[in-house]
This record gives C-alpha cells, sequence and structure tokens, in this order.
C-alpha cells in the first residue's frame, strides 16, 4: 500500500477557504485517494475520495495532479466545526499515519 | 439507520481481566472492520470481516484477541487477559458491497486497562 505524507499541523481562519496537501508519490494506477476526519472523541468520519479527476461533494472538493503523486483537500468556507484531524489514505487496508491537525480560528 | 453503533462506549477494568465490545454496523453493509486507536496516533486496522467470514488480521491483534461475526450482522471483538498496553480506543467501521472502501465508523469503545 502506499505511504501519504501530510503536514502535522495547520490553522485557517473562519470563513476561509482550508486547503489541505497530501503527497502520495508511490500511488499505484489502479489505487483510489481517500480523505477522512476525526473530531476530538469521535470515529473518523469519510469526507471525500477520487482517483483521478477532481471531485466536490457537499462537504469538500479534491483536486488530484495529473501524475496523481499528491493531491488537496479543500474547504472552501472553513467554519470552527471543521476543527478536526484529516487523513489523506491511498486505497487499501485504511492505512492512517498521524494526519494533519487543522485548527479553524475565529 | 443511525448508523454505526458500539457497546460499552467506555470500559475501565483491571489487568488480566476479560472484555468483550460489541458492534453493530449499518445494516446491509456487508463489510466490517475493526481498528485500534492510541492518543496522538491514527486509528490502526486490526481485522474486518466479509459478511460472516474474517478475512483479515493484523499483526496486531495478537493471540489474546479475537473478533467474530456470526450471523453476519454485529460483531464482537475480546480482548483476553487484558495488559495496561490495551489501553486504547476500539474502532469499528462498516461498508456497502456497492462501495466496499468508503467506510463509516461508529464512536468507539475506549478502553482503560488499570
Amino acid at each position: 500500500d502506499a505511504k501519504t505524507t501530510q503536514p502535522t499541523s495547520m490553522d485557517c481562519a473562519e470563513g476561509r477557504a482550508a486547503n489541505l496537501p497530501c503527497n502520495h508519490s508511490t500511488i499505484s494506477g489502479n489505487e483510489y485517494v481517500y480523505w477522512y476526519r476525526q473530531i476530538h472523541s469521535q470515529g473518523p468520519q469519510y469526507i471525500i475520495h477520487g482517483l483521478k479527476n477532481n471531485e466536490t461533494n457537499e462537504m469538500a472538493s479534491l483536486i488530484i495532479t495529473e501524475d496523481r503523486k499528491s493531491s488537496t483537500l479543500i474547504l472552501p468556507h472553513a467554519t470552527l466545526r471543521d476543527t478536526a484531524v484529516y487523513y489523506c489514505i491511498v486505497k487499501g487496508k485504511l492505512i492512517f499515519g498521524q494526519g494533519t491537525e487543522l485548527s479553524v480560528k475565529p | 439507520d443511525t448508523g454505526v453503533s458500539q457497546n460499552p462506549r467506555h470500559k475501565i477494568t483491571k489487568r488480566g481481566q476479560n472484555v468483550t465490545f460489541r458492534c453493530d454496523p449499518i445494516s446491509e453493509h456487508n463489510r466490517l472492520y475493526w481498528y485500534r486507536q492510541t492518543l496522538g496516533q491514527g486509528p490502526e486496522f486490526l481485522t474486518y470481516f466479509q459478511n460472516e467470514a474474517q478475512l483479515e488480521k493484523s499483526r496486531l491483534l495478537s493471540d489474546r484477541f479475537s473478533a467474530e461475526r456470526p450471523k453476519g450482522s454485529f460483531s464482537t471483538l475480546e480482548i483476553q487477559r487484558t495488559e495496561q498496553g490495551d489501553s486504547a480506543m476500539y474502532l469499528c467501521a462498516s461498508s456497502s458491497y456497492r462501495d466496499e472502501e468508503t467506510q463509516y465508523f461508529g464512536p468507539g469503545t475506549r478502553l482503560l486497562v488499570l
């Protein structure tokens, strides 16, 4: 399974877009990129996934580079409730790394 | 259906005791997963079932751990002779045959071994 690399932490101002990067340079051609988040003391929550095209749903947008070696999760208008740890995972057995701790500040 | 449920939500036990946790997946989800999460770390895969068959077990799942899903619906995770190192959050997730890789997690069972 491909490994992912994410920044340990990020801050974002409330109402602004939060852009969370992820590197997955060893991704295989048929492996999807998944994003989950975990709010403190809760179970992880599915956000979005994609293979090679950009994806958007009611929660977020996922931008995958053409070579598929990296991706960015975009929360277009971050709110305080989006404060959480965000995990980027390449399809497999959902091998979670340490994720990015996003703090949305007023 | 309100999602994946887990019971109990919290468990405190003494070292050496056995504990059992239960997970009720979203109905009609055929895959069920167990993870363990310690403080400051991401969840670690333990095992998963497709219907009642246990298809994979992580090497993290020592001989003291056993999981079952006898009728392909709810699952139990038992830890025998608990050790202090077993203290963690135990998470359950389920997924549908339509989209097996998108997992829906329960709230977890937090175990503290004294």
